[in-house]
């Protein structure tokens, strides 16, 4: 069965104050895995699909980063306007398409 | 806006009754996928719709069920509500090619079951 863990559970970080999110999974035939962000009672909004190891991708201040075993979603200088609950989820090459999704980071970005 | 569209926003039923959920995809996706959402835990897959057909169930309780339609939006059916049906109910669709296989994800239904 696939699975996605993710951590921290949650992170508090100043403005302007790096850091990176993990998600290491487990799947038969990755065929992506996925980064949404995800506000307060609102749907998770797409970021990022990786496919194979050593891939990267940019979006403003976060990089996205995949190995065989985990991901890494890296903040660089983050704003306030940062703070959401990141979700990372897997997609296997075999069977249907859904996603299996991880229990998300919550990061705050404190003024 | 996301352009998968799902309706009601917000619904509080009793324990025992039945409540419907409609999704609209984006225009042109063909698979529509459903989701719970709740406090404890993380999305939790539970049925998958490709042009009218089922293609995949997850952990869905027999008492919900779902369709879709020849205009290809959904419903999610959910029956016999217990309290621990609250939740957030999430509809995504997919296209497939676009957004390397990801999903768009609707604004959700909020689920109050009292």
């Amino acid at each position: 069965e696939d699975q996605v863990t993710q951590s921290p559970e949650a992170l508090r970080l100043q403005e302007g104050e790096s850091s990176s999110l993990n998600c290491s999974y487990t799947v038969s035939g990755l065929r992506g895995l996925f980064w949404y962000r995800q506000d307060p009672g609102k749907g998770p909004e797409f970021l990022f699909t990786l496919y194979s190891a050593g891939e990267e991708k940019e979006k403003e201040r976060l990089k996205a980063t995949l190995t065989k075993k985990e991901s890494f979603l890296h903040i660089t200088a983050p704003k306030p306007e940062d703070s959401a609950t990141y979700l990372c989820a897997v997609q296997a090459h075999f069977g249907n398409e859904k996603l299996t999704f991880g229990t998300g980071t919550r990061l705050t970005i404190i003024p | 806006d996301s352009g998968v569209t799902q309706t009601p926003k917000h619904l509080i039923t009793a324990t025992g009754q039945r409540v419907t959920l409609r999704c609209s995809p984006r225009s042109g996706d063909l698979s529509v996928y459903w989701y719970q959402q709740s406090l404890d835990q993380g999305l939790q897959f539970l049925i998958q719709y490709y042009n009218g057909e089922e293609r995949a169930k997850g952990n869905i309780l027999e008492r919900f069920s779902a369709q879709q339609f020849p205009d290809l939006h959904s419903e999610l059916n959910l029956s016999s509500l217990e309290l621990g049906d609250s939740a957030l109910y999430f509809c995504a669709s997919s296209g497939g090619d676009r957004e390397g296989y990801g999903y768009t994800f609707g604004s959700g239904t909020r689920l109050t079951v009292v």
